[in-house]
C-alpha cells in the first residue's frame, strides 16, 4: 500500500522564521509526480511546487522544493504573514495528510 | 485569462446523484486532464479522478469506481463530475482543477459545496 505522510502535523513559527515541512513516501517515488499546495480557509489549494523542485508561476523564491525517493522538503526561508496556512504534498493520485503553519 | 468556474452548491438527500461542472476558459481545453478532488468539512484533500477531454479516456479512484463518472463536453469547454448513490459522508466541497500527466494541478475552481442530508 502507497502511504504519503506528511511531518509535523502542526508547525508553530514567527514571522520572518525558517519552515521546513517533511513529506515520506512508501515506497519511494519519481520526483515528477511530486508537488505542494497551499491552501488558504475558505480557498481552493494552490500549486507551489511541481516536479518536486519547480516553482509554479508567480510563486516567490523564499518556497523551494526538494528531495528524491522516498524523502521530499518544503522549505520556506522566511516566513511571511500570509505564508501561515495548511500544505499538502501530493505524489499523483495521493495527497498527504497536511501540514498546518501556525502563527506561534 | 486562465481559468475554471464551477456550477454552485447542491443540497441531496441520500441515495440521489449529484452532477456539477466545471467550465474552463483561457486556455486550450483538450491541452489538459481534468482532475477532481473533494474535501470533507476540516479534513483533507481526496483525490477522485481524472478526464481526459481530448479522449474521453478516465481515471477513477477505486474508492468511486462503480458511483463516479467524468465527462467532457468540448464544444462549451465543460467538464462534469456525477456522483450517484449519495451517501451523508459524501458532504464536501468538490473541486475541479486542471492538471498535466503527472497529475499537478495549476488551475482550480472555486470549490461546490455538496451537501447531502435527509
Amino acid at each position: 500500500e502507497f502511504v504519503l505522510t506528511q511531518s509535523p502535523g502542526t508547525l508553530s513559527l514567527s514571522p520572518g522564521e525558517r519552515a521546513t515541512l517533511s513529506c515520506r513516501a512508501s515506497p519511494g517515488v519519481s520526483s515528477s509526480y511530486i508537488a505542494w499546495y497551499q491552501q488558504k480557509p475558505g480557498q481552493a489549494p494552490r500549486l507551489l511546487i511541481s516536479g518536486a523542485s519547480t516553482r509554479a508561476t508567480g510563486i516567490p523564491d523564499r518556497f523551494t522544493g526538494s528531495g528524491a525517493g522516498t524523502d521530499f522538503t518544503l522549505t520556506i526561508s522566511r516566513l511571511e504573514p500570509e505564508d501561515f496556512a495548511l500544505y499538502y504534498c501530493q505524489h499523483a493520485a495521493t495527497f498527504g495528510g497536511g501540514t498546518k503553519v501556525e502563527i506561534k | 485569462q486562465v481559468q475554471v468556474v464551477q456550477s454552485g452548491a447542491e443540497v441531496k438527500k441520500p441515495g440521489a446523484s449529484v452532477k456539477v461542472s466545471c467550465t474552463a476558459s483561457g486556455y486550450r481545453f483538450t491541452g489538459y486532464h481534468v482532475h477532481w478532488v473533494r474535501q470533507a468539512p476540516g479534513q483533507g484533500l481526496e483525490w477522485m479522478g481524472r478526464n481526459n477531454p481530448q479522449n474521453g479516456g478516465t481515471d477513477y479512484a477505486q474508492k468511486f469506481q462503480g458511483r463516479v463518472t467524468m465527462t467532457a463536453d468540448t464544444s462549451n469547454n465543460t467538464a462534469y463530475m456525477e456522483l450517484s448513490r449519495l451517501r451523508s459522508d459524501d458532504t464536501a466541497v468538490y473541486y475541479c482543477a486542471r492538471g498535466d500527466k503527472y497529475y499537478w494541478m495549476d488551475v482550480w475552481g472555486q470549490g461546490t459545496t455538496v451537501t447531502v442530508s435527509s
